[in-house]
């Protein structure tokens, strides 16, 4: 099973749809999780960080559930400028590693 | 927020050339830096993480002697891709913590390098 699994798209949704991705991680002991965003040719880019509770940010929505070892992120309303590739991240603790990524769901969002 | 620079953005190269990728955290120290390789519709591949001061730790599979790491300042590390060939072709990231920041989980990533060998 790999680290972190996406399903990875595309998703072609309508300009106002509201979108979800899901991702799941195999190491039960992750302690921390992120959505990132990667536009074409660029960087990736934190969206935002992903907390037990569940976490809003306007028009994104991240919800985790440890037991299932799943994370999601909803959009609402979505935007042209929603379209790209959204990464899910996990942070594996085992020494100074840095974060696992997914291969990323990519999003295109239609007018 | 924190700033991770990377240069070159681009760049073409002969086969058998070697090509030095920078990357400097611009407002923050930084012990530790990553250097990931994206290939097409990939995702980031960690390559290896690099130490000031020490050794860079690969990843498995990476030829260390193909991709010298240097990481001489708390605010610079270099990628060099020696005797580069057509295949080494791809999008090559860094990345480094704000150890001092309070979300130490978050990663900020240089603009990427994307180099193409003929």
């Amino acid at each position: 099973r790999k680290e972190v699994e996406q399903d990875p798209g595309p998703f072609n949704v309508p300009e106002g749809a509201t979108v979800a991705f899901n991702c799941t991680y195999s190491n039960s002991a992750s302690q921390s999780f992120f959505w990132y965003r990667q536009d074409c040719r660029k960087e990736p880019k934190l969206l935002m960080s992903v907390y037990s509770s569940g976490n809003e940010d306007g028009r994104f929505t991240a919800q985790l559930n440890r037991a299932s070892q799943y994370i999601s992120l909803l959009i609402r309303d979505s935007k042209l400028s929603d379209s790209a590739t959204y990464l899910c991240v996990v942070n594996i603790p085992t020494g100074n590693t840095p974060l696992v990524f997914g291969k990323g769901t990519r999003l295109s969002v239609i007018a | 927020g924190a700033v991770v620079s990377q240069h070159p953005s681009r760049v073409i190269c002969k086969s058998g050339t070697s090509v030095k990728i920078e990357c400097r955290s611009l407002d923050f120290q930084a012990t530790t830096m990553f250097w990931y390789r994206q290939f097409p519709k990939k995702s980031l591949m960690l390559m290896a993480t690099s130490n000031e001061g020490s050794k860079a730790t690969y990843e498995q599979g990476v030829e260390k002697d193909k991709f010298l790491i240097n990481h001489a300042s708390l605010t610079l590390s270099t990628l060099t891709v020696t005797s580069a060939h057509p295949e080494d072709s791809s999008f090559y990231i860094c990345s480094a913590r704000d150890e001092q920041a309070t979300n130490t989980g978050e990663l900020f990533f240089g603009e990427g390098s994307r180099l193409t060998v003929l």
